[in-house]
């Protein structure tokens, strides 16, 4: 079974400031995937990032990053420059390309502050 | 935006009753989910489908039953409604290969009185 767990119901950052969203996991599984999904108050749920577990180089997408220690099994979101339209609920998910579906970790609702 | 709709968005109904929720996208994708979520938590995998003519329980038991007749359909129908049904439900649809990333619908709010 695989587990993916999000330590932080609840964060929030100062707009133009930098958070970091923490995200462990559990699998036995050598090849799978991770992304991260951001899902905004009442639309819908979109992904943000995503990170190949046989990569080694973190994946970036503008002001979004993530740093992936796959020994440690953590796969952590940085936003930079924090932006008000950044305020929604974080999932962090891992995809086993064996079970062929993915689990979800229980989220992070992320408040930005003018 | 993806195209993957879900009818109605918000849907009150009275115990007893049976209800379909209806997810479609016009993506071409086979595979395609249901996934329960209450206001601000996690989401809980209910029922997935591989393609046309296949269903799979997910990881959440859950009293209701889908259909998988067309690619671009996958409703979600419960038979007899109940309080405890209420919740959020969300569909999703991913593409055959690159199925890990999956793309969601705007979600079915549904109140069960």
């Amino acid at each position: 079974a695989q587990t993916v767990t999000q330590s932080q119901p609840e964060m929030s950052v100062q707009e133009a400031e930098t958070v970091t969203l923490s995200c462990t996991y559990d699998t036995s599984e050598s090849d799978y995937y991770l992304f991260w999904y951001k899902q905004p108050p009442s639309r819908q749920m979109i992904l943000v990032i995503r990170q190949e577990a046989y990569k080694q180089q973190n994946a970036t997408e503008n002001r979004f990053s993530v740093n992936f220690q796959k020994a440690a099994k953590s796969f952590s979101l940085k936003i930079s420059d924090s932006q008000l339209g950044d305020a929604a609920m974080y999932f962090c998910a891992l995809a086993d390309t064996n079970a062929g579906k993915s689990t979800f970790g229980d989220g992070t609702t992320l408040t930005v502050k003018p | 935006e993806a195209d993957i709709y879900q009818t109605p968005r918000y849907l009150v109904i009275g115990t007893g009753k049976k209800i379909t929720l209806e997810c479609s996208q016009t993506m071409g994708h086979d595979k395609m989910y249901w996934y329960q979520q209450d206001p601000g938590m996690e989401l809980h995998l209910i029922h997935y489908s591989y393609g046309v003519n296949s269903t799979e329980k997910g990881d959440l038991s859950s009293e209701s039953t889908v259909s998988r007749i067309r690619t671009e359909h996958f409703p979600l129908t419960l038979e007899s409604a109940r309080p405890s049904h209420t919740s959020q439900y969300l569909c999703a649809s991913s593409e055959t290969i690159r199925w890990e990333t999956q793309y969601f619908g705007p979600g079915t709010r549904l109140l069960v009185l």
